[in-house]
């Protein structure tokens, strides 16, 4: 069946950092690739997506890249501020429009 | 333009009761699911309706059970509570649901 497993948190970092958290996914077809942000007490936002293999989704300053051959859809950027500071789930989408979710990566960041 | 809207926020029931949930999609929205998720989990998908009707089905008990009006707003109902059943409901709205699923905040649901 279809499933999603991202990297274990908490990742905590320093203001400025390089960030990956890695997402890889098991699919038959081809789904889209999802990565949510959730604030602490809120609901979940989308932060950006891919709807086929080499797409590049990207959004206030984070990436992902739709890799096909190795099932992965790794969350990527530059400079983290402490404004990122919030858990991040990365999702697909089957051809029935249901969203299956990782279990969520919690991201720190301190100044 | 509103966003999806949940209500209540937060509930307490005690095991054994029941409960309802409602959701408002998103302005042009006409699908409506449901996810629950669990504290430090990933939501897990409950159900989702279109035109009223259930269209697909996570693996969940009949005791979850929805209805969507023809406003495309949606219920989620949940009978004889556990206390496994605490977690926070999250509702989503898309375009015929296979577009993109804008989430509301969720209500948090206690089961004591």
């Amino acid at each position: 069946g279809n499933s999603v497993t991202q990297m274990e948190g908490p990742v905590t970092l320093s203001e400025e950092a390089f960030l990956t958290i890695n997402c890889t996914y098991t699919a038959t077809g081809y789904p889209s690739l999802f990565w949510y942000v959730q604030y602490p007490g809120e609901g979940l936002q989308l932060l950006l997506k891919a709807t086929k293999a080499d797409d590049k989704g990207s959004n206030k300053g984070f990436e992902a890249t739709y890799r096909k051959e190795t099932t992965s859809f790794h969350l990527e950027k530059g400079s983290v501020q402490v404004s990122d500071s919030a858990v991040y789930f990365c999702a697909l989408r089957n051809q029935g429009g249901k969203l299956i979710f990782g279990q969520g990566t919690e991201l720190s960041v301190k100044p | 333009d509103a966003g999806v809207t949940q209500s209540p926020t937060h509930l307490i029931k005690t095991r054994g009761q029941q409960v309802t949930l409602r959701c408002s999609p998103k302005s042009g929205h006409d699908t409506v699911s449901w996810y629950q998720q669990a504290l430090g989990q990933g939501p897990q998908f409950i159900f989702q309706y279109y035109e009223e009707e259930e269209r697909q089905r996570g693996n969940f008990p009949d005791r979850f059970s929805g209805h969507q009006f023809p406003n495309y707003s949606s219920e989620l109902n949940v009978n004889a509570l556990l206390l496994g059943d605490s977690a926070l409901y999250l509702c989503a709205s898309s375009k015929d649901g296979k577009n993109i699923q804008y989430f509301g905040a969720g209500t948090r649901l206690s089961v004591l």
